[in-house]
Parts: C-alpha cells; sequence; structure tokens
C-alpha cells in the first residue's frame, strides 16, 4: 500500500516563499505529482518527479528523493491567487493499475497581504 | 475540446436511493478513475479502469459500482446511498501510456440527506 504524509496547512506572506513538504512510504513508486486545487474546484497539474532532484517551472519548483521517499513544492514570489490547496500524489508502478494515484491529506496555503 | 465532463455538478439524494454519476471523455483515453474527496482532505480512490471491459477496486469501492462498456464512458453507480456517501466525486482520464497529464473532471457534488 501507499502512505503519504504532507502538512495540513502553512501561512507565508505575500512575496515569500514556502515549502511544502511531502513523505510517503511504497510498496511500488512511479512517479509524483503536485495538484493545486482551489475551493470548489477540480486539481490541476503542477509538476512531475519520478528521477531525483529538482523541476523548476516558473514560480514552482519541485523536488524528489526516491531514496528518502521525500518530495517538496517549492512557491516563491507568493501571489495571492496561490492560496490554495496543494496535493501531493504518487502513482502506483504496477502496469495494471493504469494511472493509479494516492493522495496525501494536502495542505491548505494561505497568503496574507 | 470537451476534455472529461461530469454530470450532475450537484445532486442531493434522500438515504436509500441509487443514481448514476456520468463520466465521458473524448480523447480516446484507456484509463479512467473514479474519486471522491471529503472536506479538508485529498482524494481517494473508489474504483479504476484500464481499458473498456476491465474494472478494479480502489481504496473505497463499497456502497458504488461501476462498468466500462465504452472507451468514453466510465458511469459510478451509487445502489442505495448513504450519508457517508456525501462527498465531491471527480472522474479522471489519461492515455494508455502512462502519461503525466492526467486530467480531471469538474467534480460532482453529492449530498445524501
Amino acid at each position: 500500500g501507499q502512505n503519504i504524509d504532507q502538512p495540513t496547512e502553512m501561512t507565508a506572506t505575500e512575496g515569500a516563499i514556502v515549502q511544502i513538504n511531502c513523505t510517503y512510504q511504497t510498496s511500488g513508486f512511479n512517479g509524483l505529482f503536485w495538484y493545486q486545487q482551489h475551493a470548489g474546484e477540480a486539481p490541476t497539474f503542477l509538476s512531475y518527479n519520478v528521477l531525483d532532484g529538482l523541476e523548476e517551472k516558473g514560480r514552482f519548483s519541485s523536488f524528489l528523493s526516491r531514496s528518502k521517499g521525500y518530495s517538496y513544492l517549492l512557491l516563491k514570489e507568493l501571489q495571492m491567487k496561490d492560496s490554495a490547496s496543494y496535493l501531493c500524489a504518487v502513482r502506483d508502478k504496477r502496469k495494471a493499475a493504469g494511472n493509479k494515484l494516492t493522495f496525501g491529506g494536502g495542505t491548505r496555503v494561505l497568503v496574507k497581504p | 475540446n470537451a476534455g472529461v465532463t461530469q454530470t450532475p455538478k450537484f445532486q442531493v439524494l434522500k438515504t436509500g436511493q441509487s443514481m448514476t454519476l456520468q463520466c465521458a471523455q473524448d480523447m480516446n483515453h484507456e484509463y479512467m478513475s473514479w474519486y471522491r474527496q471529503d472536506p479538508g482532505m485529498g482524494l481517494r480512490l473508489i474504483h479504476y479502469s484500464v481499458g473498456a471491459g476491465i474494472t478494479d477496486q480502489g481504496e473505497v469501492p463499497n456502497g458504488y459500482n461501476v462498468s466500462r462498456s465504452t472507451t468514453e464512458d466510465f458511469p459510478l453507480r451509487l445502489l442505495s446511498a448513504a450519508p457517508s456517501q456525501t462527498s465531491v466525486y471527480f472522474c479522471a482520464s489519461t492515455g494508455q501510456g502512462g502519461g503525466n497529464t492526467i486530467y480531471f473532471g469538474e467534480g460532482s457534488w453529492l449530498t445524501v440527506v
């Protein structure tokens, strides 16, 4: 099975940086996803990591260490619109699993002026 | 492009009633899934399918049935609704290559009274 942990809530100031950690324990790993979800909306894709290291995409970066079962999402130059929940999800390795994702509980980020 | 279409968007049911949540995708995707999301929590997998005629249980399958008679459609049936099934339901699809882009529908808000 899979077990994914991330903090419940974080608060940061506009223009600052916030790092959301995600730790996972899995019987089979085939990639880690980060999604952003605004209240009342569907999750939207932010990043994907399958190899160790840092993936940068504009203001958002995601890091993965497979040996440590650890990832983080880094949000730079925070804007008010970044207030949302951020979901960490791990994909099952088995081909027969299709694109099965196991999600963490989500981290609610509140950006203050 | 329509992407992943879910209906209805909102539904109120009485305990014991049955209903079907519809999900359709027009991208010829092999993999489709149903998730539920309870307040303040991440998504949990209900059922998934890796192709027409093939379905399997996810993490929380009890009380739900699915079928996949065509590639495009993946309906979720609640046979006898219970208040514990009050939740937001998301349908998702992706291509057989296990692509990194997983498309979510807009969600269906279900309340069982």
